[in-house]
């Protein structure tokens, strides 16, 4: 199954713009990029996904890099509401189309 | 948008007896469900995906006896714990998509204490 690799931890100051990176040097060509955000005690919930132009939705925006190996979820005005575990998720395209949860950023948001 | 909704969000039980979670989705109809289990301070591992009309389908380590699956409907998927014991207190997940490459919805989870 495809990984990703992300930092455990990251802090933004509020109203400031959060760059949450994601590495996925084994993604395959048809894997669509996910991103989920899960506060405490909460399902995790949906942010953004793409496969290989950039994203834009209201949450946030997606940057993925031009061979795929990489992308960086951005915030762009981080509130404290934001505090969550982001995970970026590959949508395996092997018979299900499961995620398979990596160890996700802790964001806090600094007041 | 698609909703799923998980039931209980708590539940304690005594060792030895079963518990069973369910999840459905709400406006839309799901093939495929999938079950996670999350410890405090990790990331979400994924159990098993559950086939509407058919078997689950188990990941690597997961005991099919002990979490039995049940998938009747398109829209309901059970996962029941059975003989349940302190170390499969967890926070449990569901989660269901109903279009192709659209994401998946995840429910709000079910706090599973055994004392």
């Amino acid at each position: 199954d495809a990984k990703t690799t992300q930092p455990n931890s990251m802090e933004s100051n509020e109203e400031e713009p959060v760059h949450l990176p994601c590495n996925h040097s084994t993604i395959s060509g048809t894997d669509y990029i996910h991103w989920y955000r899960q506060l405490p005690s909460q399902g995790p919930e949906y942010v953004i996904h793409g496969l290989t132009s950039n994203v834009n939705n209201r949450m946030a925006s997606l940057a993925i890099a031009e061979d795929r190996k990489s992308s960086t979820l951005i915030l762009h005005r981080a509130t404290l509401r934001d505090a969550a575990v982001y995970y970026c998720i590959l949508e395996t395209t092997s018979g299900t189309y499961k995620y398979i949860f990596g160890t996700g950023t802790r964001l806090k948001v600094l007041a | 948008g698609a909703v799923v909704s998980q039931h209980p969000s708590r539940v304690i039980c005594k060792s030895g007896t079963s518990v069973k979670i369910e999840c459905r989705s709400l406006d839309f109809q799901a093939t495929t469900m999938f079950w996670y289990r999350q410890f405090p301070k990790q990331s979400l591992m994924l159990m098993a995906t559950s086939n509407e009309g058919s078997k689950a389908t188990y990941e690597q380590g997961v005991e099919k006896d002990k979490f039995l699956i049940n998938h009747a409907s398109l829209t309901l998927s059970t996962l029941t714990v059975t003989s349940a014991h302190p170390e499969d207190s967890s926070f449990y997940i569901c989660s269901a998509g109903g279009h192709y490459r659209a994401g998946y919805t995840f429910g709000s989870g079910t706090r599973l204490t055994v004392v």
